[in-house]
């Protein structure tokens, strides 16, 4: 049983360009949470998504966008990049019936912005 | 505001020896939980160990326990018999219960494992 998966593995873009991440959540588990986790620094929530809709967000600027597909993947989407986005992006699911701890985290995904 | 601080950007510990881990949070809620999670090198979140606010009973998970107090907003993490394998970043992380899992996390502890 796969746990949650992300790719890609890290990214290098440049500032002003678009990036998209993907995360698949682990089997059984429908809502997908996405966290910004900067160098030296505790990760932050961005949003949540569930029944393909976002259901929480945290205080993040409408530049960072994401979407849930049918399969409960997600996409995490992040316009007009700025240096300041250089961060490890992690992905966890959960699923609403379950207690808080069965929310499991991806390996994360590496953004360099240069 | 919710808020989770810990105050020990590094520590280190002898092989064997047991440490402790502090972690404050401030919140108005009533009914929550508190974490405590495991970041190696490989950047996996690893959950070590949680608690439910409504139980006063201190959690624990072989080597590790916790010091839960309540009134004080203190929560934090004792490890015992410290092995190599413990060294990482350990952050902990509260969750009211109303927030559907968004989960606020402290700016993490390093840990160093001396043999």
């Amino acid at each position: 049983d796969a746990g949650v998966t992300q790719s890609p593995t890290h990214l290098i873009k440049t500032r002003g360009q678009q990036v998209t991440l993907r995360c698949s959540p682990k089997s059984g588990h429908d809502t997908v949470s996405w966290y910004q986790q900067a160098l030296g620094q505790g990760p932050q929530f961005i949003f949540q998504y569930y029944e393909e809709e976002e259901r929480q967000r945290g205080n993040f600027p409408d530049r960072f966008s994401g979407h849930q597909f049918p399969n409960y993947s997600s996409e995490l989407n992040v316009n007009a990049l700025l240096l300041g986005d250089s961060a490890l992006y992690l992905c966890s699911s959960s699923s609403p019936g379950l207690a808080p701890d069965t929310q499991y985290f991806g390996p994360g995904t590496r953004l360099t912005v240069l | 505001a919710q808020t989770v601080t810990q105050s020990q950007p590094e520590m280190s510990v002898q092989e064997a020896e047991t440490v402790t881990l502090s972690c404050t949070y401030d919140t108005s809620e009533s009914d929550y939980y508190l974490f405590w999670y495991k970041q190696p090198p490989s950047r996996q979140m690893i959950l070590v160990i949680r608690q439910e606010a409504y139980k006063q009973q201190n959690a624990t998970e072989n080597r590790f326990s916790v010091n839960f107090q309540k009134a004080a907003k203190s929560f934090s993490l004792k490890i015992s018999d410290s092995q190599l394998g413990d060294a990482a970043m350990y952050f902990c992380a509260y969750t009211p219960t109303n927030t559907g899992n968004q989960f606020y996390f402290g700016t993490g502890t390093s840990l160093t494992v001396i043999p």
